[in-house]
């Protein structure tokens, strides 16, 4: 089975400009997170859908941070414009809808300078 | 509430045992346990639910005390690839299940050397 695949990698931008990560979660897994993980720190959560929906994006800084799914399965995380304290490893996971088990993907490191 | 995790970090020889405390000030309706090594995500360790349920993963187990809100995680004759991260998260059910969400820990850095 297919894993939660992210990309890129790895991206360096300077403050002010614009970036977008993309997620492709394991098939069939209905519930999508992406968190944010500072080094040194736990993931955090920034939003969650439960298939093409929010069900929580209270922790999302909404005036820079925006998030989609489209239809249902792949989705996008989008900074504009992006801060120096954004930079950090941007974690995509996913479930099955009412299950608690969350598969993370390797993660999109993200250095602003 | 971010849930507190001690010790920060622990250094092990290759055969020691350890264990990971995880507490938090809100009433818990479970706890997950997850490992991420250098550079890699996390991965699932496993769930404890709210009854004081013990469960075990072979030579990993954990314990969860809903009245004490806290949970600790049991590593037994520790092996060289025990070494990483262990983070706790505590979940909070917000809609029977559908809308699960995770507060995790700041991590225990564990380190088994031969």
């Amino acid at each position: 089975e297919a894993g939660v695949a992210q990309s890129p990698r790895y991206k360096i931008i300077e403050k002010r400009q614009s970036v977008a990560f993309w997620c492709n979660p394991i098939s069939g897994h209905a519930t999508l997170y992406w968190y944010q993980q500072i080094l040194g720190q736990g993931p955090k959560l920034l939003i969650q859908f439960q298939n093409n929906g929010v069900v929580d994006d209270s922790q999302l800084p909404k005036d820079r941070f925006s998030a989609e799914r489209l239809k249902g399965v792949d989705s996008t995380l989008k900074i504009q414009p992006a801060k120096l304290e954004d930079s950090a490893v941007y974690l995509c996971a996913s479930s099955l809808a009412r299950s608690y088990e969350q598969y993370f993907g390797p993660g999109t490191r993200l250095t602003v300078t | 509430q971010q849930p507190v995790q001690s010790p920060q970090a622990v250094i092990l020889r290759e055969g020691e045992d350890a264990v990971i405390n995880c507490s938090s000030s809100k009433a818990l309706y479970s706890v997950h346990w997850y490992r991420q090594k250098h550079g890699e995500a996390p991965v699932f360790l496993m769930i404890l639910l709210k009854g004081g349920e013990q469960k075990g993963h072979e030579k990993i187990s954990a314990s969860f005390n809903e009245k004490k809100q806290q949970s600790s995680l049991y590593l037994t004759a520790s092996q060289l690839s025990y070494s990483g991260t262990y983070f706790c998260g505590t979940g909070e059910d917000q809609s029977g299940g559908s809308n699960y969400k995770l507060t995790f820990g700041k991590g225990t850095l564990l380190t088994v050397n031969p």
